[in-house]
């Protein structure tokens, strides 16, 4: 199994700004996965990011608005940018467990544009 | 592509009623299936998977089967819990891609 720990578990932020997200992993993995859930919906994919590569984005999510650094194999960023109610959410953190079998998530980021 | 297919809800039932929720799906390959389970105020865990046709997953009461026939992946339970109120979401993944969800469904369970 795999632990992770996400910062912040919530904030307020001010439209126009940007907010990044931490994601601590208690083991090393190769794929990490940034998720939004907006209210009352799904789970949407942004992107995967690969330790010592750029993310890739799944459609419908760019880099300016959602960059994503990996430096190592415990962790990773997403940035929140130019930020609007819109991007009022819920963002959580994944790895995959061995063999790429069952996802683990963080608790999760809620955030809330004003 | 891929997609997950579920249940609308809510789902309200009474302490002690059976639960069905169901779950089919669309995939290019062979999918493994998964039900996560999101309790209020808190993140998505497993309750359950299966990686082949037939196999079935279960936990706390819970079990699916893998019907690769009807593309089908139910999740079930014999007697609820007002504590098994959550959103539960049905996924699949195809060798070992990105997970792809359902769009959840809420059940609520009255005392």
């Amino acid at each position: 199994s795999a632990v992770i720990s996400q910062k912040p578990s919530r904030d307020i932020c001010q439209r126009g700004t940007s907010l990044t997200i931490q994601c601590q992993v208690d083991s090393q993995v190769t794929m990490m996965f940034w998720y939004r859930q907006q209210p009352g919906q799904s789970l949407t994919l942004i992107a995967t990011a690969n330790q010592g590569s750029e993310a890739t984005y799944e459609s419908g999510f760019v880099i300016d608005k959602f960059p994503i650094s990996r430096p190592n194999l415990t962790f990773s960023t997403l940035t929140v940018s130019n930020m609007s109610p819109e991007d009022s959410s819920i963002y959580l953190c994944s790895v995959r467990g061995q063999g790429l079998g069952e996802a683990f998530f963080g608790q999760g980021t809620r955030l809330t544009v004003v | 592509g891929d997609s997950v297919t579920q249940m609308e809800g809510p789902v309200t039932l009474s302490e002690e009623a059976f639960l069905t929720i169901n779950c089919t799906y669309t995939a290019t390959g062979y999918p493994s299936l998964f039900w996560y389970v999101q309790y209020p105020g808190e993140g998505l865990q497993l309750l359950l998977k299966a990686t082949k046709a037939d196999d079935k997953g279960s936990n706390k009461g819970f079990e699916a089967t893998y019907r690769k026939e009807t593309t089908s992946f139910h999740l079930e339970k014999g007697s609820v819990q007002v504590s098994d109120s959550a959103v539960y979401f049905c996924a699949l993944s195809v060798l070992g891609n990105k997970l792809v969800f359902g769009a959840g469904t809420i059940l609520r369970v009255k005392s």
